[in-house]
């Protein structure tokens, strides 16, 4: 059974500050991973896919890895700002293409 | 950008009543999903359907819930008869193809079992 864990729980930073979350899967039997950015209270927001083919991804200021085969996936946001403050969610994607698995998520707050 | 649909916003309902969740996936999509989130705890997975049928379910999926798409265009969840410990948000998902395009979510239906 796929388990996700997402290090740390909580980050507080500074507004521009560089910042790494970390997302590590059990089961490295993925089709891709996605991650996720939620508000308090609201639904999920897509930021980012990387196939399992792909080793990383970038959107703007997102810059998301995979390293399938250690089952670790990063999420690096860089110059962070208030307006990134959220919970990001990581979730890969069953072998068989049925069922994301979430992780608790990561918490982040981004002070002016 | 296209958008999954979710109504109503917040229900709440008496324990032992049935609910229906309705969702609006994204027009071209083919994959559907439901989830759930107790509040505080992590998204979890219920149920995935395609081509009319379920293709996979979680442990959580039991015989008080129920999948179906009565349209083209519509996609519910019923649950027959709730309890307090369905008190939860409900995230609906549509995916062109899980493999290539990844999910998207709708804003969520918060049931409140009382």
């Amino acid at each position: 059974k796929q388990e996700v864990t997402q290090i740390p729980a909580a980050l507080s930073v500074p507004e521009g500050e560089n910042l790494v979350l970390n997302c590590s899967f059990t089961d490295s039997a993925i089709y891709n991973l996605q991650w996720f950015r939620q508000d308090p209270g609201k639904g999920l927001t897509s930021l980012l896919l990387i196939q399992s083919s792909q080793r990383e991804q970038t959107s703007g200021r997102l810059n998301a890895s995979l390293d399938k085969s250690s089952g670790r996936s990063t999420l690096y946001i860089a110059a962070s700002q208030p307006g990134d403050s959220a919970t990001y969610l990581c979730a890969p994607l069953n072998q068989a293409g049925t069922a994301l698995i979430f992780g608790k998520g990561t918490t982040l707050s981004v002070s002016s | 950008e296209p958008e999954v649909t979710q109504t109503p916003s917040h229900q709440v309902t008496q324990m032992g009543q049935e609910v229906i969740l309705h969702c609006v996936p994204i027009s071209n999509h083919l994959y559907f999903y439901w989830y759930r989130q107790i509040l505080g705890q992590k998204v979890e997975f219920l149920v995935s359907f395609y081509n009319n049928e379920i293709s996979e379910k979680s442990e959580i999926f039991d015989d008080q819930f129920s999948v179906e798409r009565p349209d083209g265009s519509n996609f519910t969840l019923k649950i027959r008869s709730t309890k307090l410990e369905d008190s939860a948000m409900y995230f609906c998902a549509s995916s062109q193809s899980t493999t290539d395009y990844g999910y998207t979510f709708g804003s969520g239906t918060r049931l409140t079992v009382v």
